[in-house]
């Protein structure tokens, strides 16, 4: 059974930082590119950043890219999401939804419960 | 303003059929790329619905189906229930941003 774990969100200052993790069971974890969504309050849902599976393909929403690095250890199967020079609009719900590929794309079959960041003075 | 477009708002009474559209462009569901929906109950993480355009997950019922057509796509729900009172959201990728994109999002009401 799939289990996606995220934590590590809080109320941090603008500029300050911030390091999301991501604990994943009940799938083989080193074979799958990972991703980090987001959903601010009452919007939508918005793309973050993936990693690929051998870690050599790492890619940001531009809302992001700069600010936010994207990591991952397959000895603890863990990802992680560090979050600098942070800003109010970041303020969300943050996902690391498991991929599934379907030949072309890869979509979301899997989500946990999620990881509040609120940046705020 | 996202990539994919979606109308705000639909209704629809129980037992009816609605649709949910999803409009690209020939970066994205127009350049052949997969369109997966999600349903997102009150308060709850998404949930797929459809994948690879018209493809359900064991558990999804059949009053559940996908569809698509150029630069877009379409989620349709026959016999509506009072359960479908959700968020729906459309879900491709984009050569142009080399990344994943949602739709703006669609607030069902039954």
């Amino acid at each position: 059974q799939v289990q996606l774990v995220e934590s590590g969100g809080g109320v941090v200052q603008p500029g300050r930082s911030l390091r999301l993790s991501c604990s994943a069971s009940g799938f083989t974890f080193r074979s799958h590119t990972l991703y980090w969504v987001r959903q601010a309050p009452g919007k939508g849902l918005e793309w973050v950043a993936l990693i690929s599976s051998d870690g050599s393909r790492k890619d940001y929403g531009d809302s992001v890219k700069g600010r936010f690095t994207i990591s991952r250890d397959d000895s603890k199967n863990t990802m992680y999401l560090q979050m600098n020079s942070l800003k109010e609009e970041d303020t969300a719900v943050y996902y690391c939804p498991k991929a599934a590929w379907t030949g072309r794309t890869d979509y979301f079959d899997s989500w946990g419960r999620g990881t509040l960041v609120t940046v705020s003075s | 303003q996202s990539v994919l477009t979606q109308p705000p708002s639909v209704s629809g009474a129980p037992g009816q059929r609605v649709t949910i559209s999803c409009t690209g462009t020939s970066s994205n569901i127009g350049a052949g790329y997969d369109v997966h929906w999600y349903q997102q109950l009150p308060g709850t993480a998404p949930k797929v619905l459809i994948y690879a355009d018209n493809n359900r997950p064991s558990g999804v019922p059949d009053r559940f189906s996908g569809s698509r057509s150029g630069a877009s796509a379409s989620l349709a729900i026959t016999g509506l229930q009072a359960e479908d009172e959700a968020d729906y959201y459309c879900l491709s990728y984009d050569t142009s941003l080399s990344g994943s994109v949602f739709g703006g999002g669609t607030k069902l009401t039954v």
